[in-house]
């Protein structure tokens, strides 16, 4: 059955790095999500993305966060200059339709910024 | 604002025990989703619905449109379900709204 993947499972980083996370959505899906979990708190939504440019994106997701769709395969989250706070746990999820599609979820990189 | 209540926060089961999990929200929606969130921090997709009622293997979901109210219910539950069971509403074209998730502990 396909599925999202998504690397690493877990980074570790220092404050002020340059991180970048990877997903593989499921190869016929046309529209990508990153979500974040904070330990202990509710899933986010940060960005949605579809034919190649973001389509909404929530108040997180600001100037130190960009999304790539560098080829057929890949979507990517970086995060520019990491701050302690972006630790959490990262997913990316996809689906073939948008709106109220269903979305399929990876699963997860855990970041850690010291 | 758009908001997702779940009910309740954590629940002990003994295992067999009929388990119920609460999903209330307060906008009209597009659809409802009911997720399962391994104690490893994946995120599998149960069930997306928009009205009615949907059943897979022990799981039923049902949704009251006119209440705004949804539920999950899981038969002859068994320790392998124990698991963070999250609701999440989609209105329109907005992303996904999700709740705080509904702790389930199955004890054998």
């Amino acid at each position: 059955e396909p599925e999202v993947t998504q690397t690493p499972s877990h980074q570790v980083t220092q404050m002020g790095q340059e991180v970048i996370l990877r997903c593989v959505p499921i190869s016929n899906h046309l529209y990508f999500y990153w979500y974040r979990q904070i330990l202990g708190q509710k899933v986010e939504f940060l960005v949605s993305f579809y034919n190649n440019e973001i389509s909404e994106k929530s108040e997180i997701f600001d100037d130190q966060f960009s999304v790539e769709r560098p080829d057929g395969s890949n979507f990517t989250l970086k995060i520019r200059s990491t701050k302690l706070e972006d630790s959490a746990m990262y997913f990316c999820a996809s689906s073939k339709n948008g709106g109220a599609a269903e979305q399929f979820f990876g699963p997860g990189t855990r970041l850690t910024v010291l | 604002k758009n908001e997702v209540e779940q009910s309740p926060q954590n629940l002990t089961a003994q295992e067999g025990e009929f388990i119920t999990i609460n999903c209330s929200y307060s906008v009209g929606i597009s659809a409802l989703h009911w997720l399962q969130q391994h104690p490893g921090g994946g995120i599998v997709s149960l069930f997306m619905l928009s009205s009615g009622k949907k059943k897979h293997g022990r799981l039923i979901a049902t949704i009251n449109i006119q209440e705004k109210h949804s539920s999950l219910h899981i038969t002859a539950s068994h320790p392998r379900d124990s698991a963070v069971y999250i609701c999440a509403f989609i209105t329109g074209n907005t992303p996904l709204v999700f709740g705080k998730g509904t702790r389930l502990s199955v004890i054998a």
